[in-house]
């Protein structure tokens, strides 16, 4: 059983550019976690999301951050207009049942 | 709001010492608690969790006991290897109804063992 993929592992963008950041869960999970990971601080919720809903997006800024997991393909953290603050590790992680949660390896976002 | 509070790092030991972290969490309810380990350029890994009061999760030689009357769930170890450098983050997941599941992190401590 595989476990979380992330893609890309590494993104670079320029500021106002837009990040798409995928995530493919565990066969079998149906919940989704993103959390992101600024430097030298631990993880921040940031969105949960089941099949074609979003749960809880409380940690989520309000502006260019958006989410989606579809019925079919992974789960997507989109960053439309990226800026320099935005540079973080974003990890996603899957649940079967909305408990116990498996992380991915993270995609590591620079904005130059 | 839920916070967890962890001991500022870095913690550095030689082989075999004893490894304590501490870690402490606010929360309104029962929540469950968690050990996660970092390693270098990776992903979370779950080492550990507790989901009730007085229980005590355990792997590969570590260990944390839930304690409600102090609220802390400090992270032992009897003897680390080099091998176990990396960082360790304290979490919890709120309980009740209406919980998402969603996990409070501490701010991690890095752990350097050395030969």
């Amino acid at each position: 059983n595989a476990g979380v993929m992330q893609n890309p592992r590494h993104l670079v963008r320029r500021r106002g550019q837009e990040a798409r950041l995928r995530c493919s869960p565990m066969k079998g999970h149906s919940h989704v976690y993103w959390y992101r990971q600024l430097p030298e601080e631990g993880l921040k919720f940031m969105v949960y999301l089941q099949k074609e809903n979003i749960i809880d997006e409380s940690g989520m800024p309000k502006e260019r951050f958006s989410a989606e997991f579809p019925k079919e393909g992974p789960s997507i953290l989109r960053i439309q207009q990226v800026v320099r603050g935005d540079s973080a590790a974003y990890f996603c992680a899957s649940s079967p049942r909305g408990d116990e949660q498996y992380f991915g390896p993270g995609t590591r976002l620079t904005v130059t | 709001g839920d916070s967890v509070t962890q001991m500022e790092g870095p913690v550095t030991l030689s082989e075999e010492a004893f490894l304590t972290i501490n870690c402490t969490y606010t929360a309104t309810g029962y929540p469950s608690l968690f050990w996660y380990v970092q390693y270098p350029g990776e992903g979370l890994q779950l080492l550990l969790k507790a989901t009730k009061a007085d229980d005590k999760g355990s792997n590969k030689g570590f260990e944390a006991t839930y304690r409600k009357e102090t609220t802390s769930f400090h992270l032992e170890k009897g003897s680390v290897q080099v091998s176990d450098s990396a960082v360790y983050f304290c979490a919890l997941s709120a309980g009740g109804s209406g919980n998402t599941g969603k996990l409070i992190f501490g701010q991690g401590t890095t752990l350097q063992v050395k030969p």
